[in-house]
């Protein structure tokens, strides 16, 4: 079946520093959706990429959707301790086809931001 | 309501009890996700409403999950003979369900804790 996998699944940093986590799915998918959940919390949603190759930015986050829209990236420039969470990729069951229904979501980087 | 109620935020069960879970979706969702999210993990998709109906029950890991949405608005999670390793945060989540729109906005969760 299909699988969303993230790596690392730890990530300390200091603040100030650059972070990235990755996700890779075993299938082609017709969007990757992001989210963060902080500690205690529930996933908030974060931004969903839906073209092949896509670039969004939301200050200091950059997400990325790869070429062949089985891989996605998001990079924090310039943590802050308001970073602090676990990041969570999700991406659609079904394939290339599919947009609604259940949404798979990989284990999640923990971030740790040291002030 | 503004966002997606669900409780009890925190139940304690003895092991063989019954337990239901509620979930009270975001006003006009017609689709309604139940998650489970063990510590360390990502939320495991256990089921999704379109409407009333079931559209995917895939992810219930057994006969001994159930759950409803009779009217198509709030639903029930209902787990019968509880056992230990069901302990987790069962999170619900509901979404517009309109195709290629499935953000999903996740309640805060209901801690399940069976002793």
């Amino acid at each position: 079946g299909q699988q969303v996998m993230q790596i690392p699944q730890y990530q300390h940093v200091q603040e100030g520093e650059d972070f990235t986590t990755y996700c890779n799915s075993s299938t082609t998918l017709s969007n990757i959706q992001w989210y963060k959940q902080r500690p205690g919390g529930h996933p908030v949603f974060l931004i969903q990429l839906v073209k092949s190759g896509e670039v969004k930015k939301q200050k200091r986050l950059t997400f990325q959707f790869g070429e062949a829209k089985k891989n996605s990236s998001l990079h924090i420039t310039a943590t802050q301790t308001t970073d602090v969470g676990t990041y969570f990729c999700a991406g659609p069951a079904g394939g290339r086809g599919s947009t609604l229904g259940r949404l798979y979501f990989g284990r999640g980087t923990q971030l740790t931001v040291w002030p | 309501g503004a966002g997606v109620s669900q409780t009890p935020s925190n139940k304690v069960t003895e092991k063989g009890k019954y337990v239901e879970l509620r979930c009270d979706p975001i006003s006009g969702h017609t689709a309604l996700y139940w998650y489970r999210q063990s510590l360390g993990q990502g939320p495991e998709f256990l089921i999704y409403f379109q409407g009333t109906g079931a559209a995917d029950d895939s992810g219930l890991p057994n006969d001994r999950f159930f759950a409803v949405r009779p009217e198509g608005s709030v639903s029930t999670l209902k787990i019968q003979r509880t056992e230990r390793g069901d302990s987790a945060v069962y999170l619900c989540a509901s979404s517009l369900g309109l195709s290629g729109a499935n953000v999903l906005t996740f309640g805060a969760g209901s801690r399940l804790t069976v002793l």
